[in-house]
């Protein structure tokens, strides 16, 4: 079946590079996806990406996807306060209703 | 643009008594929708989706059920609520045929049963 793993926690100093990191089992996901969760709040889309991609940036999101590995990571470049979220790594299953299935998510912390 | 609501924001409600959260979407016709429960322990657990009126699916068996009376409104209830039914509840949206399935979710309901 489909799984997805990330690490639990994950601190960094402020101004820092971030990069949490992400592995799946199905290898025919089509799409994989951050989101964002602030405490009490429900998840915010960051960025996906198209399995026949290597990378994505958008401003300060860095994605790579390895799809041979089945690893995609995200990395957050000058990491600041407001990032500490909660990260979730998804990807899209193959279901009628095309499900996403979620990683467990990785608590960033963000240190001054 | 679309946007999704559920209410209430919070609830806390003795064991045993009825439960039903709602959830709506604007600015979007024919979603896929669905309910989250997230745990303490962080990991989202889908429990129910839908991708049209009247159709439910559910994942785990549960003392939950779910209702899709309208096209753009999603129901969770209980008859009786259980301890174990605390935890934060998360509805999103997909857009039926959405090349990408990006779900869409709401601000969540913080379920509390005592």
């Amino acid at each position: 079946g489909e799984d997805v793993e990330q690490s639990l926690f994950l601190s960094v100093r402020e101004g820092d590079s971030s990069v949490i990191n992400c592995t799946y089992t199905d290898s025919s996901s089509t799409y994989l996806y951050w989101y964002k969760q602030e405490p009490g709040a429900g998840l915010q889309l960051l960025t996906y990406i198209f399995s026949n991609m290597d990378m994505k940036q958008d401003q300060r999101l860095t994605v790579l996807l390895n799809k041979k590995d089945k690893h995609l990571s995200l990395r957050i470049a000058d990491t600041q306060t407001g990032d500490s979220a909660i990260y979730f790594c998804a990807e899209r299953g193959s279901g009628s209703a095309r499900q996403l299935t979620f990683g467990s998510g990785t608590q960033l912390t963000v240190l001054p | 643009s679309q946007t999704i609501h559920q209410w209430p924001a919070t609830l806390v409600q003795p064991v045993g008594s009825p439960l039903s959260l709602e959830c709506t979407v604007e600015g979007t016709s024919n979603p896929n929708l669905y309910w989250y429960r997230q745990a303490a322990g962080r990991g989202l657990q889908l429990l129910f989706y839908s991708v049209g009126i009247g159709q439910i699916s559910s994942e785990v068996p549960q003392n939950l059920s779910a209702s899709r009376p309208q096209d753009r409104q999603f129901i969770l209830s209980s008859k009786k609520l259980l301890l174990s039914d605390s935890g934060f509840y998360l509805c999103a949206w997909s857009l039926l045929g959405g090349s990408t399935d990006t779900q869409y979710f709401g601000p969540g309901t913080r379920l509390t049963v005592l």
